[in-house]
């Protein structure tokens, strides 16, 4: 069985842009969740998907959003990027349910200059 | 808030010596604990899952153990070897952070041959 897929892995944005990022989960897990790991600050929880809905949000600015699709992918939008937003960003599926394990992505990494 | 702490942040062995990893959170209200190994520059891999109502696990020579009510949970590495060298994070899920998990700052392993 396939593992979490992202992409692009690497990415080099301009401050100001804005960059979409991509995720698959494993075949037949429904929830996917999304972490920004820096050196300063380590892993963190963004927000998590399930059936296409937002469950649960972290504690980041309106400028990162997600979406996911009827087929579970999902995509996650960083709009008018800081420097700040330099980061390993990974993306993690598991099965419904508080019980499972979650597995995670190779993750994007995104170097805004 | 949950916080999670990890001792050491850093540990350096021969190869060949048995190993405990620490960690620690400060809520015990957790469904369960998961243990990560994260190569340099990449995605997280889970090594143990850890559920609140059991005391340990074990894969191969890796052992995590969990004290729920002291809010602690150790992994065990048995006979490392420099493959094993890498960063470990725990990781809780909290009974209403849905599947949000929150992780420590890791462990950086090194072992040399």
């Amino acid at each position: 069985k396939a593992g979490v897929t992202q992409t692009p892995r690497y990415l080099i944005k301009t401050r100001g842009q804005q960059v979409t990022l991509s995720c698959s989960p494993i075949s037949g897990h429904r929830s996917v969740s999304w972490y920004q790991q820096t050196p300063g600050q380590g892993l963190q929880f963004l927000f998590e998907y399930f059936s296409e809905t937002q469950r649960n949000k972290g504690n980041f600015p309106g400028r990162f959003s997600g979406r996911q699709f009827s087929n579970s992918r999902s995509e996650m939008n960083v709009s008018t990027l800081e420097l700040g937003d330099s980061a390993l960003y990974l993306c993690a599926s598991s099965l419904e349910g508080r019980f499972y394990e979650q597995y995670f992505g190779p993750g994007t990494r995104l170097t805004v200059t | 808030k949950q916080e999670v702490t990890q001792i050491p942040a850093a540990l350096s062995v021969p190869e060949g010596e048995n190993l405990v990893l620490n960690c620690s959170f400060t809520d015990s209200a957790i469904y369960n604990l998961q243990w990560f190994r994260q190569d340099p520059g990449k995605g997280l891999t889970s090594l143990l899952l850890i559920q609140s109502s059991q005391r340990e696990q074990t894969s191969g020579r890796l052992n995590a153990s969990l004290d729920k009510s002291s809010g602690r949970s150790t992994l065990y590495i048995a006979a490392s070897q420099p493959g094993d060298s890498a960063t470990y994070l725990c990781a809780v899920r909290g009974e209403t952070s849905g599947s949000r998990l929150t992780f420590g700052e890791g462990t950086q392993l090194t072992v040399n041959p």
